[in-house]
């Protein structure tokens, strides 16, 4: 049984484009997190949700918009993509902890390919 | 805030010998640090972390890594790579604000095993 599940796998879509990208995780978590992974493989913070509440905004386009319908849950919709959109994306989940040292556990990903 | 370094974006060893993979961190407090590694088309599997239990850290996999304070390092080492270990390894450090943790990510290193 997959812990973090995204769907889709892979997208490829059109510059203009709107697409969604969903994540459900089974591991009774209350934090939900976006990340994203460049072409360099470079991993930064997108998004994270707590109990359904936006908790972390790093500095994202306001084209790119996280919903939370429950906290088992974490959409991200991204409207007008862009070229550089293109990246892989990244859902991860981790118990609320307030130590710090909590595991956050990722999902496999979605590679995300704008042209 | 808080930063990791990962020198050398990639290493190549032969299958056998000694793994070292570095990391070092820049934090004001007693940091909280992971490394994680992804292989081919996966999402990130945690190896091992530093909680300030033990400045050893064992892992799975036959890793483990040491924590030292005056160096501010946490390289990952593994006496001898298999095959299987060729992956994208990536060191973190977990940032807490407010009560809630992200992690902040170095380059990654890719480790190449040779036969």
């Amino acid at each position: 049984d997959t812990a973090v599940s995204q769907t889709p796998k892979y997208l490829v879509t059109q510059m203009g484009n709107d697409k969604s990208i969903k994540c459900e995780q089974n591991l009774g978590h209350d934090t939900m997190y976006w990340y994203k992974q460049d072409s360099k493989k470079f991993l930064k913070i997108m998004f994270s949700y707590n109990n359904k509440e936006l908790i972390i905004n790093e500095t994202v386009p306001n084209r790119f918009s996280p919903k939370s319908p429950d906290k088992a849950h974490l959409n991200l919709h991204i409207n007008s993509l862009e070229l550089g959109d293109s990246a892989v994306y990244f859902c991860a989940s981790s118990s609320h902890f307030h130590g710090g040292d909590t595991e956050a556990f990722f999902g496999q990903g979605t590679r995300l390919t704008v042209v | 805030a808080q930063s990791v370094t990962q020198l050398g974006s990639h290493v190549s060893v032969s299958e056998g010998a000694l793994v070292l993979l570095r990391c070092n961190y820049s934090s004001s407090v007693p940091p909280y640090l992971f490394w994680y590694v992804q292989y081919p088309n996966q999402g990130l599997q945690l190896l091992l972390k530093y909680t300030s239990a033990a400045t050893l850290v064992k892992g799975i996999n036959g890793f483990e890594a040491e924590f030292k304070k005056s160096e501010t390092s946490f390289h990952l080492t593994k006496p001898s790579a298999h095959m299987s270990d060729a992956a994208e390894y990536f060191c973190a450090v977990s940032e807490v604000n407010t009560g809630f943790q992200k992690l902040v990510f170095g380059t990654g290193t890719r480790l190449l095993v040779s036969p």
